[in-house]
């Protein structure tokens, strides 16, 4: 069945450096991906939508400048954190949905960042 | 903007038990998901619903939808040590955008 794959599931870096995490669907096509970040112990906070051969849309709060967000393949969003901050570590998750939209959608396993 | 609450925010519950818990938000929805997140890993879809009044069962899990479209409910019966983990409710906005409610931690007590 489909699969979104995200790289890396881990990471830890120092305050100040640029952290890269990809998102991939495996077999099939989205124009649409979609970005989340969760807290511990919270809930999973849309970050910004990703459009394919388009600017992304990002959702009140999340800074464009600081998340940067790439679709540049039906198969490939990524998602770089720059300057990151001990605040921005965090579990991120993207998620792409089916062709037909609606219950079917595929998340991602996540990757943990952790900022020293 | 939309506000999406649920309740409660977290269980303990013993194993056998049954489990209730619920969504509302301030907008109207034409679907709402369940999921359930294990520590780590992404979340996992229980249960869809896509009408008003609706009441779908997936196992010892119930769910229904609304009325007004603006909640919804899950139910687990008879729980067992695996249902432990966060369920998020998700209305789904047009046929694409996802939102998470603020999620409900269910512990089981030994």
């Amino acid at each position: 069945g489909a699969v979104v794959s995200q790289h890396p599931s881990r990471v830890i870096c120092k305050s100040g450096t640029s952290v890269k995490i990809e998102c991939r669907s495996l077999d099939f096509q989205a124009t649409t991906m979609f970005w989340y970040r969760q807290f511990p112990k919270k809930s999973l906070m849309l970050m910004a939508t990703s459009n394919e051969g388009s600017k992304a849309t990002y959702e009140q709060g999340v800074e464009k400048d600081k998340f940067l967000i790439n679709h540049a393949s039906l198969t490939l969003s990524t998602l770089t954190v720059t300057s990151a901050h001990p605040e921005d570590s965090s579990f991120y998750i993207c998620r792409a949905p089916s062709a037909g939209g609606g219950e079917t959608q595929y998340f991602g396993p996540g990757t943990r960042l952790l900022v020293l | 903007g939309q506000q999406l609450n649920q309740s409660p925010q977290s269980m303990f519950i013993q194993e056998g038990e049954d489990v209730s818990m619920n969504c509302t938000s301030s907008s109207i929805f034409n679907t709402w998901l369940w999921y359930k997140q294990d520590p780590g890993e992404g979340p996992v879809l229980l249960i869809a619903l896509y009408k008003a009044g609706e009441l779908t069962s997936n196992g010892r899990l119930t769910a229904q939808f609304g009325i007004t479209r603006k909640d919804s409910f899950l139910n687990i019966s008879a729980s067992i040590p695996s249902d432990v983990g966060i369920y998020f409710c998700a209305p789904l906005e047009g046929n694409e955008k996802l939102t998470f409610g603020t999620g409900t931690r269910l512990t089981i007590i030994p």
